[in-house]
């Protein structure tokens, strides 16, 4: 079965700086690879989106992933973090022959200091 | 607005009381699913289903019961809930097979806290 790492539980970087978040994943073939962001008190909301193609997608809010399959990697980047990126962040796997199942990494709480 | 709404948002409840935590999604969506979230442990998918009248057990779906009668609503039943049973519930949905679309429409989450 597919599975997810998200190594750090929590992130402190500040205002203006630059973030990467790390996702490994375990799967045998390529899997389809998603990051979703939950502010609190809200449900999740999805960031972006890797099926095949350019390993380097782009999301919103300024956001995008790398997709390494020789690391089995999918990083989020963000050059510049604003106070309002405050939240948490899920990377999440699904496989074609694990049906409508997305797997999700454990999390990784981002703090902003001003 | 294209929305996915649970309730009750906050719940206390005491062992053994029956509880139902409706989801409705105004978005045609056929598929549907309830996750719990625990800290530590992201997201585990309860039950799902792909239209109505057809479900599917998630990876933890234990201590829960679902029905899909209408395409719109898609509940979660705790028979007899337990402590174990205290987490955040999500609900879900989504026009099409998640890797087509990679888009799960989330409700904002119910909290449910058992004694």
């Amino acid at each position: 079965a597919q599975s997810v790492t998200q190594p750090d539980i929590h992130i402190t970087v500040s205002e203006g700086a630059s973030l990467e978040l790390r996702c490994n994943y375990s799967y045998g073939a390529t899997p389809y690879l998603f990051w979703y962001v939950q502010s609190p008190g809200q449900g999740l909301q999805l960031l972006l989106k890797y099926f095949s193609g350019d390993t380097l997608v782009q999301g919103i809010k300024g956001f995008e992933a790398e997709f390494k399959r020789s690391q089995s990697s999918f990083n989020l980047r963000k050059p510049s973090v604003h106070w309002s990126d405050a939240a948490e962040y899920f990377c999440a796997v699904g496989a074609l022959e694990y049906g409508n199942k997305l797997v999700f990494g454990a999390g990784t709480i981002l703090r902003v200091k001003s | 607005e294209a929305q996915v709404t649970q309730n009750p948002r906050y719940l206390i409840t005491v062992t053994g009381k029956k509880l139902t935590v409706t989801c409705s999604q105004n978005m045609n969506h056929e598929y549907m699913s309830w996750y719990r979230q625990d800290p530590g442990l992201g997201l585990r998918q309860i039950y799902y289903s792909m239209n109505v009248e057809v479900t599917d057990k998630g990876d933890v779906p234990e201590g829960y019961k679902v029905s899909r009668k209408e395409k719109r609503n898609f509940p979660l039943i705790l028979e007899s809930p337990s402590p174990n049973q205290t987490s955040l519930y999500f609900c879900a949905s989504s026009s099409a097979l998640v890797w087509n679309t990679g888009e799960l429409f989330f409700g904002e989450g119910s909290r449910l806290t058992v004694l």
